[in-house]
């Protein structure tokens, strides 16, 4: 079947303690990318990759790193949580990451509490 | 910088009605409008999408309309029915300068409630 799966579905930790969420896809797809949820704010682009080591920030970078070193991974790290991170995580892939728009295949979410 | 807005965030309709969400975009390049639904708990969903080069499309109950030159898109959903219930999000998408591909932007959704 063809899918996103994102790692875990929820994690509670403390600040400061690094963590990372995992995401695979299995569609051969060139695009990923992060999102984060917010009430009232939609979503929000944290980071992308166009390819094999091709990433780039999106919109709300600060606080976290990603890395695609395999064309079906692209884990988000969270070197320092802070509170303010705590939030619903999306991850998405894409088929192409060209310049004309393609539908987004997110995973089934992470919901983040940094307490 | 780029923005979508969508009307509106809370949408009550009576079953069999329809239900339309508004979305206005501001850069002129972007190319591609595609509609999530995120029902409770799970994943935003694609349920339809429309490219800059076509101004209306329809699948069954749904039906999406894009005018260019006023910058807006609308979703319309007839006959509502209850499984209709969810958050719907509007996106548009836009070529990147410089280091190529595309960027999307998302509405901040609208919460439909179908009464049955």
């Amino acid at each position: 079947e063809a899918q996103v799966t994102q790692n875990p579905r929820y994690l509670i930790t403390v600040t400061g303690k690094k963590l990372t969420v995992t995401c695979s896809q299995n569609m051969n797809h060139e695009y990923m990318s992060w999102y984060r949820q917010d009430p009232g704010l939609g979503l929000r682009q944290i980071y992308y990759s166009m390819n094999v080591e091709v990433t780039d920030k999106g919109d709300v970078p600060e606080g976290y790193k990603v890395s695609r070193k395999e064309k079906r991974n692209f884990p988000l790290i969270l070197e320092s949580p802070s509170p303010n991170q705590t939030s619903l995580y999306f991850c998405a892939s894409s088929s192409t990451g060209g310049p004309l728009g393609s539908p987004l295949h997110f995973g089934n979410g992470t919901r983040l509490t940094v307490t | 910088g780029e923005n979508v807005e969508q009307h509106p965030s809370t949408l009550s309709v009576q079953e069999g009605d329809s239900a339309v969400i508004k979305c206005t975009y501001s850069d002129s390049a972007s190319n591609y409008f595609p509609w999530y639904k995120q029902e409770l708990g799970k994943r935003p969903q694609l349920i339809i999408d429309i490219r800059s080069n076509v101004g209306e499309k329809k699948d069954q109950r749904i039906a999406v309309t894009l005018n260019k030159t006023a910058k807006h898109f609308s979703l319309h959903i007839t006959e509502t029915q209850p499984e209709d219930s969810a958050v719907y999000f509007c996106a548009a998408s836009s070529p990147r300068a410089g280091a190529g591909g595309f960027k999307t932007i998302f509405g901040a959704g609208t919460r439909l409630f179908v009464k049955a």
